[in-house]
Protein backbone atom coordinates (compact mmCIF):
# COMPACT_ATOMS: atom_id res chain seq x y z
CA UNK A 1 0.00 0.00 0.00
CA UNK A 2 1.44 3.36 -0.64
CA UNK A 3 2.12 5.50 1.84
CA UNK A 4 3.86 8.76 2.67
CA UNK A 5 4.59 9.55 6.47
CA UNK A 6 5.82 12.78 8.30
CA UNK A 7 7.41 13.31 11.64
CA UNK A 8 7.33 15.25 13.57
CA UNK A 9 3.66 16.14 13.54
CA UNK A 10 4.08 19.37 15.18
CA UNK A 11 7.84 21.80 15.52
CA UNK A 12 8.32 24.65 17.75
CA UNK A 13 11.42 26.49 17.27
CA UNK A 14 12.92 29.75 18.26
CA UNK A 15 13.81 31.86 15.56
CA UNK A 16 17.19 30.77 14.02
CA UNK A 17 17.23 27.62 15.40
CA UNK A 18 18.04 24.68 12.68
CA UNK A 19 15.72 21.43 12.63
CA UNK A 20 15.05 19.11 9.87
CA UNK A 21 11.29 17.59 8.90
CA UNK A 22 11.65 13.96 7.95
CA UNK A 23 9.36 12.42 5.81
CA UNK A 24 9.16 8.34 4.99
CA UNK A 25 7.99 6.76 1.98
CA UNK A 26 6.52 3.61 0.52
CA UNK A 27 5.40 4.17 -2.98
CA UNK A 28 5.17 1.85 -5.91
CA UNK A 29 7.21 3.20 -8.81
CA UNK A 30 7.66 6.61 -7.13
CA UNK A 31 8.11 8.91 -10.03
CA UNK A 32 8.81 12.28 -7.61
CA UNK A 33 8.97 13.30 -4.38
CA UNK A 34 7.44 16.77 -3.63
CA UNK A 35 7.65 19.26 -0.69
CA UNK A 36 4.65 21.89 -0.26
CA UNK A 37 4.20 24.66 2.03
CA UNK A 38 1.01 25.60 2.80
CA UNK A 39 -0.84 28.68 5.27
CA UNK A 40 -4.02 28.17 7.17
CA UNK A 41 -6.98 28.46 4.47
CA UNK A 42 -4.49 28.22 1.32
CA UNK A 43 -3.63 26.08 -1.15
CA UNK A 44 -0.35 24.00 -0.75
CA UNK A 45 2.53 26.40 -2.68
CA UNK A 46 4.81 24.07 -4.52
CA UNK A 47 8.59 23.71 -2.89
CA UNK A 48 10.83 20.95 -4.27
CA UNK A 49 10.88 18.10 -6.59
CA UNK A 50 13.32 15.51 -6.19
CA UNK A 51 13.35 12.54 -8.29
CA UNK A 52 16.20 9.94 -7.52
CA UNK A 53 18.21 9.06 -4.19
CA UNK A 54 21.22 11.37 -3.86
CA UNK A 55 19.34 14.26 -5.04
CA UNK A 56 19.60 17.77 -3.26
CA UNK A 57 17.47 21.36 -3.24
CA UNK A 58 18.14 24.51 -2.03
CA UNK A 59 15.87 27.49 -1.38
CA UNK A 60 16.75 30.21 0.66
CA UNK A 61 16.98 28.52 4.10
CA UNK A 62 15.18 25.43 2.72
CA UNK A 63 17.14 22.22 1.63
CA UNK A 64 15.29 19.07 0.77
CA UNK A 65 17.29 15.70 0.08
CA UNK A 66 16.13 12.39 -1.06
CA UNK A 67 16.88 8.85 0.12
CA UNK A 68 15.60 5.80 -1.06
CA UNK A 69 13.33 5.52 1.85
CA UNK A 70 12.88 9.00 2.70
CA UNK A 71 13.15 12.55 2.40
CA UNK A 72 14.14 15.72 4.57
CA UNK A 73 13.87 19.31 4.34
CA UNK A 74 16.29 21.20 6.37
CA UNK A 75 15.65 24.24 7.83
CA UNK A 76 18.48 26.77 8.64
CA UNK A 77 18.26 29.47 10.99
CA UNK A 78 14.43 29.92 10.80
CA UNK A 79 12.27 32.99 10.67
CA UNK A 80 8.93 33.55 12.02
CA UNK A 81 7.61 33.61 8.86
CA UNK A 82 8.54 30.21 7.52
CA UNK A 83 5.91 28.93 10.08
CA UNK A 84 3.30 27.03 8.21
CA UNK A 85 2.60 23.39 7.23
CA UNK A 86 4.98 21.34 5.39
CA UNK A 87 3.72 18.76 2.74
CA UNK A 88 5.40 15.79 1.54
CA UNK A 89 4.23 14.09 -1.61
CA UNK A 90 4.80 10.81 -3.62
CA UNK A 91 3.76 10.57 -7.14
CA UNK A 92 2.18 6.99 -7.79
CA UNK A 93 2.54 5.35 -10.72
CA UNK A 94 -1.15 5.43 -11.40
CA UNK A 95 -0.25 9.70 -10.86
CA UNK A 96 -1.78 9.96 -7.78
CA UNK A 97 -0.08 12.72 -5.88
CA UNK A 98 -0.38 11.18 -2.76
CA UNK A 99 0.33 13.27 0.67
CA UNK A 100 1.61 12.62 3.94
CA UNK A 101 -0.15 14.36 7.01
CA UNK A 102 2.42 16.90 7.29
CA UNK A 103 4.38 19.11 9.93
CA UNK A 104 2.84 22.15 11.11
CA UNK A 105 6.04 24.07 11.90
CA UNK A 106 5.89 27.39 14.53
CA UNK A 107 8.52 29.25 14.65
CA UNK A 108 8.89 31.82 17.66
CA UNK A 109 10.33 34.93 17.72
CA UNK B 1 3.19 32.02 -13.87
CA UNK B 2 2.56 29.24 -12.16
CA UNK B 3 -1.17 31.09 -10.73
CA UNK B 4 -4.49 28.34 -10.38
CA UNK B 5 -7.28 30.69 -9.85
CA UNK B 6 -10.20 29.35 -7.74
CA UNK B 7 -13.75 30.95 -7.93
CA UNK B 8 -15.57 31.58 -5.49
CA UNK B 9 -13.24 32.13 -2.47
CA UNK B 10 -15.81 31.03 0.29
CA UNK B 11 -19.19 29.47 -0.86
CA UNK B 12 -22.35 28.41 1.65
CA UNK B 13 -25.17 26.26 0.22
CA UNK B 14 -27.74 24.98 1.27
CA UNK B 15 -28.16 20.39 1.11
CA UNK B 16 -30.80 21.26 -1.63
CA UNK B 17 -29.05 23.51 -3.64
CA UNK B 18 -27.25 23.65 -6.94
CA UNK B 19 -23.86 25.16 -7.14
CA UNK B 20 -20.48 24.97 -9.16
CA UNK B 21 -16.65 25.35 -8.40
CA UNK B 22 -14.41 26.99 -10.50
CA UNK B 23 -11.19 27.08 -11.69
CA UNK B 24 -8.61 28.75 -14.46
CA UNK B 25 -5.02 28.37 -15.09
CA UNK B 26 -3.50 29.99 -18.58
CA UNK B 27 0.21 28.08 -17.96
CA UNK B 28 -0.89 25.44 -20.62
CA UNK B 29 -1.26 22.42 -18.30
CA UNK B 30 -2.60 19.44 -19.71
CA UNK B 31 -3.69 17.93 -16.01
CA UNK B 32 -5.88 19.40 -13.98
CA UNK B 33 -7.07 18.18 -10.82
CA UNK B 34 -9.25 18.48 -7.77
CA UNK B 35 -8.70 18.12 -4.56
CA UNK B 36 -10.34 17.85 -0.93
CA UNK B 37 -9.25 18.83 2.40
CA UNK B 38 -10.76 18.73 5.81
CA UNK B 39 -9.04 20.87 8.49
CA UNK B 40 -5.85 19.54 9.38
CA UNK B 41 -5.88 16.49 7.33
CA UNK B 42 -3.78 16.66 3.56
CA UNK B 43 -5.45 16.80 0.86
CA UNK B 44 -7.09 14.43 -0.71
CA UNK B 45 -7.59 13.39 -4.70
CA UNK B 46 -11.30 13.29 -6.08
CA UNK B 47 -10.63 13.70 -9.64
CA UNK B 48 -7.87 14.14 -12.31
CA UNK B 49 -8.06 15.53 -16.09
CA UNK B 50 -5.86 14.72 -18.89
CA UNK B 51 -6.29 16.22 -22.10
CA UNK B 52 -9.43 17.63 -20.92
CA UNK B 53 -10.65 13.92 -20.69
CA UNK B 54 -11.14 12.46 -17.19
CA UNK B 55 -8.43 10.00 -16.36
CA UNK B 56 -8.96 9.11 -12.17
CA UNK B 57 -11.98 9.27 -10.74
CA UNK B 58 -11.12 8.51 -6.77
CA UNK B 59 -14.67 6.71 -6.10
CA UNK B 60 -16.40 9.85 -5.70
CA UNK B 61 -20.00 10.50 -4.96
CA UNK B 62 -21.62 10.84 -7.57
CA UNK B 63 -23.51 14.34 -6.28
CA UNK B 64 -19.97 15.63 -7.19
CA UNK B 65 -19.66 16.13 -10.77
CA UNK B 66 -16.46 17.55 -12.43
CA UNK B 67 -16.52 19.02 -16.24
CA UNK B 68 -13.51 20.58 -18.46
CA UNK B 69 -14.88 22.35 -20.94
CA UNK B 70 -11.19 23.60 -22.30
CA UNK B 71 -7.56 22.91 -21.70
CA UNK B 72 -7.54 25.94 -19.54
CA UNK B 73 -10.86 25.55 -17.50
CA UNK B 74 -12.04 23.06 -14.95
CA UNK B 75 -15.16 23.02 -12.99
CA UNK B 76 -16.57 20.84 -10.20
CA UNK B 77 -20.80 20.93 -9.76
CA UNK B 78 -22.08 20.41 -6.09
CA UNK B 79 -26.02 19.18 -5.85
CA UNK B 80 -27.36 17.58 -2.99
CA UNK B 81 -24.33 17.91 -0.63
CA UNK B 82 -24.11 16.89 2.60
CA UNK B 83 -22.57 19.23 6.09
CA UNK B 84 -19.89 16.23 5.82
CA UNK B 85 -19.17 17.42 2.41
CA UNK B 86 -17.51 20.86 4.29
CA UNK B 87 -14.33 21.39 3.46
CA UNK B 88 -11.73 23.68 1.46
CA UNK B 89 -11.85 22.25 -2.01
CA UNK B 90 -8.38 22.40 -3.96
CA UNK B 91 -8.09 22.60 -7.95
CA UNK B 92 -4.15 21.94 -8.85
CA UNK B 93 -2.79 21.97 -12.55
CA UNK B 94 0.21 20.24 -14.22
CA UNK B 95 2.86 20.39 -17.36
CA UNK B 96 1.62 16.79 -17.99
CA UNK B 97 0.57 13.68 -15.53
CA UNK B 98 4.28 11.96 -14.98
CA UNK B 99 7.35 13.24 -13.53
CA UNK B 100 5.82 17.18 -13.27
CA UNK B 101 5.14 18.86 -9.89
CA UNK B 102 1.45 20.02 -9.44
CA UNK B 103 0.91 24.13 -9.03
CA UNK B 104 -2.58 24.67 -6.49
CA UNK B 105 -5.14 27.59 -6.30
CA UNK B 106 -6.09 29.06 -2.73
CA UNK B 107 -9.06 26.96 -2.64
CA UNK B 108 -12.58 27.59 -2.19
CA UNK B 109 -13.47 26.94 1.77
CA UNK B 110 -17.52 25.18 1.25
CA UNK B 111 -19.70 24.69 4.12
CA UNK B 112 -23.12 22.97 3.76
CA UNK B 113 -25.78 23.62 5.57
Amino acid sequence: EDQVTQSPEALRLQEGESSSLNCSYTVSGLRGLFWYRQDPGKGPEFLFTLYSAGEEKEKERLKATLTKKESFLHITAPKPEDSATYLCAGRTGANNLFFGTGTRLTVIP
Amino acid sequence: DTEVTQTPKHLVMGMTNKKSLKCEQHMGHRAMYWYKQKAKKPPELMFVYSYEKLSINESVPSRFSPECPNSSLLNLHLHALQPEDSALYLCASSQGLLNTEAFFGQGTRLTVV
